[in-house]
């Protein structure tokens, strides 16, 4: 089956730096690959997303890279914020269902 | 993107007994998903839930210990049954969205004791 690794598992930056968090998949007929937000004490929150026919992907500050031949996918997040502090997961489609990677707490300092 | 809401939003319940947990979605999804969250860690997918049919169980799962009802096409159920302290958990439910998007409720924190 479909196995997502995410590094690092937790990040730390100055306000106004970048962040990047990285994620492999193992199945090649993954074509979907969300990343989520989850701030304390709630549910997920899809941030965005991208298709295995694109390569990149941005909605303001943050972006996303997908290499299908290394099978691995990126967030890139520039001039953070300290409202960007959470926990960022990665995942990928895999036949109906998201296999989620392990997470990522970033903490942003002021 | 769909507005999902979850209820209870926690509970602490005693062990051997079970917690019944609500999903409702303001329109109307053909699949819906149950997750748990354990303290710190990442999401693991219970069961997929489609309207008039059986929950399909994830590996490590079974419908004695966890039976889930999707009645229509806005609302499902999550029971866990005879509970131990190893399921205080965040269980989650979430929706599809257009082509494999999936939206999450606010999840329910479960204390066992």
């Amino acid at each position: 089956g479909e196995n997502v690794e995410q590094h690092p598992s937790t990040l730390s930056v100055q306000e106004g730096d970048s962040a990047v968090i990285k994620c492999t998949y193992s199945d090649s007929a993954s074509n979907y690959f969300p990343w989520y937000k989850q701030e304390l004490g709630k549910g997920p929150q899809l941030i965005i997303d991208i298709r295995s026919n694109v390569g990149e992907k941005k909605d303001q500050r943050i972006a996303v890279t997908l290499n299908k031949t290394a099978k691995h996918f990126s967030l890139h997040i520039t001039e953070t914020q300290p409202e960007d502090s959470a926990v960022y997961f990665c995942a990928a489609s895999y036949t109906d269902k998201l296999i989620f990677g392990t997470g990522t707490r970033l903490q942003v300092f002021p | 993107s769909a507005v999902i809401s979850q209820k209870p939003s926690r509970d602490i319940c005693q062990r051997g007994t079970s917690l019944t947990i609500q999903c409702q979605v303001d329109s109307q999804v053909t699949m819906m998903f149950w997750y748990r969250q354990q303290p710190g860690q990442s999401l693991t997918l219970i069961a997929t839930a489609n309207q008039g049919s059986e929950a399909t169980y994830e590996s490590g799962f079974v419908i004695d210990k966890f039976p889930i009802s999707r009645p229509n096409l806005t609302f499902s159920t999550l029971t866990v049954s005879n509970m131990s302290p190893e399921d205080s958990s965040i269980y989650l439910c979430s929706v599809d969205g257009q082509a494999d998007e999936q939206y999450f409720g606010p999840g329910t924190r479960l204390t066992v004791t």
